[in-house]
C-alpha cells in the first residue's frame, strides 16, 4: 500500500511568487490534514478535509493560503503571494474515516522563500 | 499555555540501553488521545504508538512503550534496547475530544551512540 505522498520535496521561491504543494493521501482515506513546521517551532495544524469538504480550517494563517481537495482525492495547498515567514516544512497526513488513532504522514515539503 | 510540553530538546543514549523521552500534556477534556511520532533525517513522520485517555493499560508496540500517568498528565515514551536507527526527532502529540487534528510538542532529538 502506498503511503502519503507529497510533491515537491523541496521548493525554493522568491518572495511574491506563487507555490503549489500537492498531497496524495493513502487511497480510501477520507480525512486529509495539512500541518506546517516553521523553523524552530512546533508543528502546527493548518486545516482538515473530510473528502472534498473543509471540516476545519482554523489553523490557516491568512488568506494567502488556499487549500483544495477536488473530488476528495489529492489536495493542493497554494501560497500566493509567498512571504519570507512562510518558509518551513509543510506536512500532509491522512487517516481512515472511522479511525480514532493514528494519522499517516507524508515526508513533507520543505519550502524556502527568499 | 502549552498543550504539549517536551522538556528535552536533545537526548543521548548508548546503543542497547533504554531511554525515556518526556512528554506532559494539558487538557480539560476527559477524552483525548496521545501519540508519539518519529522523524528521521529523511523527513517523514512515522507513527509509533497511541494511548487513549480511557485505556487502562499502558500502550506497547515492540520496543516502544508509553508510560501513561494520567494524574500527572504525562505520557513518556520508553524505547528499550536502543539501536543506531533510533536516532531521530521524536514528537509527542495530542488529540482532544472530538477534534481530529493533532497538537504537537516541540520535539526531542535523540542520538544513539555506538
Amino acid at each position: 500500500e502506498a503511503g502519503v505522498t507529497q510533491f515537491p520535496s523541496h521548493s525554493v521561491i522568491e518572495k511574491g511568487q506563487t507555490v503549489t504543494l500537492r498531497c496524495d493521501p493513502i487511497s480510501g482515506h477520507d480525512n486529509l490534514y495539512w500541518y506546517r513546521r516553521v523553523m524552530g517551532k512546533e508543528i502546527k495544524f493548518l486545516l482538515h478535509f473530510v473528502k472534498e469538504s473543509k471540516q476545519d480550517e482554523s489553523g490557516m494563517p491568512n488568506n494567502r493560503f488556499l487549500a483544495e481537495r477536488t473530488g476528495g482525492t489529492y489536495s493542493t495547498l497554494k501560497v500566493q503571494p509567498a512571504e519570507l515567514e512562510d518558509s518551513g516544512v509543510y506536512f500532509c497526513a491522512s487517516s481512515h474515516r472511522t479511525t480514532n488513532t493514528e494519522a499517516f504522514f507524508g515526508q513533507g515539503t520543505r519550502l524556502t522563500v527568499v | 499555555a502549552q498543550k504539549i510540553t517536551q522538556t528535552q530538546p536533545g537526548m543521548f543514549v548508548q546503543e542497547k540501553e533504554a531511554v525515556t523521552l518526556d512528554c506532559t500534556y494539558d487538557t480539560s477534556d476527559p477524552s483525548y488521545g496521545l501519540f508519539w511520532y518519529k522523524q528521521p533525517s529523511s523527513g517523514e513522520m512515522i507513527f509509533l504508538i497511541y494511548q487513549g485517555s480511557y485505556d487502562q493499560q499502558n500502550a506497547t508496540e515492540g520496543r516502544y512503550s508509553l508510560n501513561f500517568q494520567k494524574a500527572r498528565k504525562s505520557a513518556n515514551l520508553v524505547i528499550s534496547a536502543s539501536q543506531l536507527g533510533d536516532s531521530a526527532m521524536y514528537f509527542c502529540a495530542m488529540r482532544e475530544g472530538s477534534a481530529r487534528q493533532l497538537t504537537f510538542g516541540s520535539g526531542t532529538q535523540l542520538t544513539v551512540l555506538p
